[in-house]
């Protein structure tokens, strides 16, 4: 199974606090994990991404923490801005390098 | 703009009708991806090119989608006798597969209304 489960689907945040978003994957085979943000009208922009031989991965204010054994991995987003107010999609590609996108999570920075 | 481009934007069309989309990719970029993104959900995959050959299917592409990419440029994706679950918008992503890299950049999409 290629699923990957994404939560939660909707996160409501304070401007300069932390977003975190969760996924979950079960297809071992993946090998490269990106996180993607969609805006409105928009197609998905690369934000940041990891590979599994990598506990965590820092890019500014987006950390990627990856969990190998619990096959779990996680964005956050510090001193989160209404700017970041996207919808979020985690993802895993498989051998045929094509992409697994999770459900997606609508975030809200509120001012 | 060296971004991947996509034509048109919208598109609406009746039920039974063809459509055609088209993909521009970022220059020298040797893969393509077509992806179907409906309301509320992630995209999921249709189908990839390496150059001009056409490598993977999802299961979702029924005998009424259609690709082609042909030199290896630009890629057309077709859908004939369209049908209102057809609804959605249509990405394209390219990339250059550079050693263990095969980092993905996503067109704006062509959103697709079947009426």
């Amino acid at each position: 199974q290629q699923q990957v489960k994404q939560s939660p689907q909707s996160l409501i945040v304070q401007k300069g606090g932390i977003s975190i978003i969760n996924c979950a994957y079960e297809n071992t085979a993946f090998d490269y994990f990106p996180w993607y943000q969609q805006f409105p009208g928009k197609g998905p922009a690369l934000l940041i991404a990891i590979r599994p031989d990598v506990s965590e991965k820092k890019e500014g204010r987006f950390t990627i923490s990856f969990n190998k054994s619990a096959k779990q991995f996680s964005l956050h987003i510090m001193d989160s801005q209404p700017g970041d107010s996207a919808t979020y999609f985690c993802a895993g590609m498989d051998s045929s390098y094509k992409l697994i996108f999770g459900s997606g999570t609508r975030l809200l920075v509120r001012p | 703009d060296t971004g991947v481009s996509q034509d048109p934007r919208h598109k609406i069309t009746k039920r039974g009708q063809n459509v055609t989309f088209r993909c521009d990719p970022i220059s020298e970029h040797n893969r393509l991806y077509w992806y179907r993104q409906t309301l509320g959900q992630g995209p999921e995959f249709l189908t990839y090119f390496q150059n001009e050959a056409q490598l993977e299917k999802s299961r979702l592409l029924s005998d009424r989608f259609s690709a082609e990419r042909p030199k290896g440029s630009f890629s057309t994706l077709e859908i004939q006798r369209t049908e209102q679950g057809d609804s959605a918008m249509y990405l394209c992503a390219s990339s250059l597969k550079t050693g263990l890299t095969d980092t993905q950049y996503f067109g704006p999409g062509t959103r697709l209304t079947v009426l």
